[in-house]
């Protein structure tokens, strides 16, 4: 069946734009995660959706950062008034969400958006 | 808090040879520990985690790691590399909860 999608691919912008990054977890998954993979450094959490649960926004680094979910669906990550340092790849996960331990949920991951922030 | 550091950002090894990969964590609650693998424009794909049942855990393409808490260790290997296992890998830890908390990743090369 279809993965975690992501779009766009690749997306250049200068700095002070805000943009949108795209997040089409697979289908029935419940739980859906935003990571972030900055140059030398591993992945970090950002941001957890489950269900119609308030998301878990503990891992946004600042306000600029922003994440809808809607339809318990489609993801969208805003960063407003980009910054050099919002260079990254960013990557989605989704979930089943239905385990019991949620730790021992797998999480399926997305190509990943390489965001260049000029 | 949980981390991970993995030991070696790039590793090279010959078609056939011994794969080793080492991840060393550090957690304050009983960790829950995983290898992921990604491969060029793909996403990261489970290869296997541990999650207390065993503490040597069998993957996905012939990979195992074992769990050793004496040494806060969790390194992946795999007896004989092929040309399809270069790709890079990530050793990730969570507590009790969702949140991954992933290594630098380490960079295989294969050679032939």
């Amino acid at each position: 069946g279809a993965g975690v999608s992501q779009s766009p691919s690749n997306k250049v912008t200068e700095k002070g734009k805000d943009v949108e990054l795209r997040c089409d977890p697979i289908s029935g998954h419940t739980a859906l995660y935003w990571y972030r993979q900055s140059l030398g450094q591993g992945l970090e959490f950002l941001i957890y959706f489950q269900g119609n649960s308030a998301p878990d926004k503990s891992g946004l680094p600042s306000d600029r950062f922003s994440a809808e979910r809607t339809g318990g669906s489609v993801s969208t990550l805003t960063i407003q008034r980009t910054q050099q340092e919002d260079s990254a790849v960013y990557l989605c996960a989704s979930s089943t969400g239905t385990s019991g331990w949620r730790f021992l949920d797998t999480q399926y991951f997305g190509p990943g958006t390489r965001l260049t922030v000029l | 808090a949980q981390s991970v550091t993995q030991l070696g950002s790039h590793v090279s090894v010959s078609e056939g040879a011994l794969v080793l990969l080492r991840c060393n964590y550090s957690s304050s609650v009983p960790p829950y520990l995983f290898w992921y693998v990604q491969y060029p424009n793909q996403g990261l794909q489970l290869l296997l985690k541990y999650t207390s049942a065993a503490t040597l855990v069998k993957g996905i393409n012939g990979f195992e790691a074992e769990f050793k808490k004496s040494e806060t260790s969790f390194h992946l290997t795999k007896p004989s590399a092929h040309m399809s296992d270069a790709a890079e890998y990530f050793c990730a830890v969570s507590g009790n909860d969702y949140k991954l908390s992933f290594g630098a990743g380490t960079t295989v090369t294969v050679r032939a």
